[in-house]
């Protein structure tokens, strides 16, 4: 099965609310971490990365969140506005097992006015 | 606006048909990808090139030839397909292979009749 997998197919949050994707790896050796929004119709556009020798790292309005203990990553978003949604994608690589980044299942986030 | 571009935008083939799609960066990247992603679920690794030559061929079927003529151009060369060949084609780069961002380009959409 996957190796990263997300828990909540679809996330629904207030304008103006903060909104955290959650995302679980199964393999502890995976190394680099990555968080892709994608648009309807759009590729992928990477948003913040983390390694795995970091817990966390901000950026403009998202953090991200790494618990190597229970394998666990997620992205926070603050203040979360219309142009905010979309589907996010978790990916991992694992530079050990060929450099190939994996991509979680996704999570759609729907933004209310 | 990505900065990798990708042609056509969208691509409609029979199953007979040879057809190319193009992917091209400026951005001096060493690594290109190409990823096949299905509606509804995440990108799914095809081909990675480094420095021009391939690194990692995923068990694509041969009716998929990658090519990589110059370190800003890849190409994705498709013969006989199926229908379920159907999906958006996405490519990528990063400035190397490993634990880099990769930037996608908004894919080019193909349907087999």
């Amino acid at each position: 099965g996957e190796s990263v997998g997300l828990h909540l197919p679809t996330l629904s949050v207030q304008e103006g609310d903060n909104s955290i994707i959650n995302c679980a790896y199964s393999n502890s050796a995976s190394d680099y971490f990555i968080w892709y929004k994608q648009e309807s119709g759009k590729g992928p556009q990477f948003i913040i990365d983390i390694r795995s020798n970091m817990d966390k790292r901000q950026g403009q309005r998202v953090t991200v969140l790494l618990n190597k203990t229970v394998k666990h990553l997620s992205l926070q978003i603050a203040a979360t506005q219309p142009g905010d949604s979309a589907v996010y994608f978790c990916a991992e690589n694992m530079r050990a097992a060929g450099n190939k980044l994996t991509f979680g299942g996704g999570t759609r986030v729907l933004v209310k006015p | 606006d990505t900065e990798v571009t990708q042609t056509p935008k969208h691509l409609v083939m029979g199953m007979t048909n040879k057809k190319s799609l193009k992917c091209e960066q400026h951005m001096g990247h060493r690594a290109m990808y190409w990823y096949k992603q299905k509606a509804k679920k995440p990108p799914e690794l095809m081909f990675v090139y480094s420095y021009e030559k391939l690194s990692i061929n995923e068990s694509v079927p041969s009716r998929f030839s990658p090519e990589c003529p110059n370190s800003s151009l890849l190409n994705l060369h498709l013969h006989a397909l199926q229908p379920e060949d159907s999906a958006l084609y996405l490519c990528a780069s990063s400035q190397d292979w490993g634990n880099q961002p990769q930037h996608f380009g908004d894919g080019t959409r193909l349907s087999i009749l």
